[in-house]
């Protein structure tokens, strides 16, 4: 099955550290998406790529930015993290298959704390 | 805004009852709507989808019902289990691989089943 591989579990960062949350898919799946999940609020769309060097805005991309310079790799980049991007980051990815593409694989997640 | 929109926030159901979770929708463009389960410390994982040509689907204990008309659709795990305990989210999302598709998640349903 895919595997979509986040490189940590849990993060904790200081007011204005620059961040990078890491996300690794082994099935060669063109589509990336990273969301962000708050209890509430659901998992909200941050950025999504669907080629190398592709991305496209989600729903709430502001103090975010991405890096897709590999097929299988999407980072996550916070340029000075605040307390109010505390939160649980996912990774996806998704085939563009005509029978599979409707699928997305999620990584376990980033919790990450601002403090 | 709220593309989708998920009702209730929390349910708890004994052990061999039945829980409904409802979703609705806006985007009449929409015809793809997938339930993910979520384990804690998970990543969620595709559970059931449907299509907006029939009005129900059915997979072992979990069936989705769709009604186009009212722009609604909703998930029953009938014979709860605790094992089914978890955060479930309904989405929606357009088939087919093009620029800008994503799916829109509703905000979350914690199901807790007890013994």
């Amino acid at each position: 099955d895919v595997k979509v591989t986040q490189s940590s579990r849990y993060l904790v960062k200081r007011t204005g550290e620059k961040v990078f949350l890491e996300c690794v898919q082994d099935m060669d799946h063109e589509n990336m998406f990273w969301y962000r999940q708050d209890p509430g609020l659901g998992l909200r769309l941050i950025y999504f790529s669907y080629d190398v060097k592709m991305k496209e805005k989600g729903d709430i991309p502001e103090g975010y930015s991405v890096s897709r310079e590999k097929k299988e790799r999407f980072s996550l980049i916070l340029e000075s993290a605040s307390t109010n991007q505390t939160s649980m980051y996912l990774c996806a990815s998704r085939s563009t298959e005509p029978t599979t593409n409707e699928k997305l694989f999620f990584g376990s997640g980033t919790q990450l704390s601002v403090l | 805004q709220q593309q989708v929109k998920q009702s209730p926030q929390s349910l708890i159901v004994q052990k061999g009852g039945i829980s409904i979770i409802n979703c609705a929708y806006e985007n009449t463009a929409f015809d793809y709507f997938p339930w993910y389960q979520q384990f804690p410390g998970k990543g969620p994982a595709l559970l059931i989808a449907i299509r907006p040509d029939v009005s129900e689907k059915k997979e072992g204990r979990f069936t989705i019902s769709f009604n186009k008309s009212a722009k609604q659709f909703s998930l029953h795990i009938m014979d709860s289990q605790p094992g089914d305990s978890a955060t479930y989210f309904c989405a929606a999302s357009m088939v087919g691989d093009f620029p800008g598709n994503q799916f829109y998640f509703g905000t979350g349903t914690s199901l807790t089943v007890i013994p």
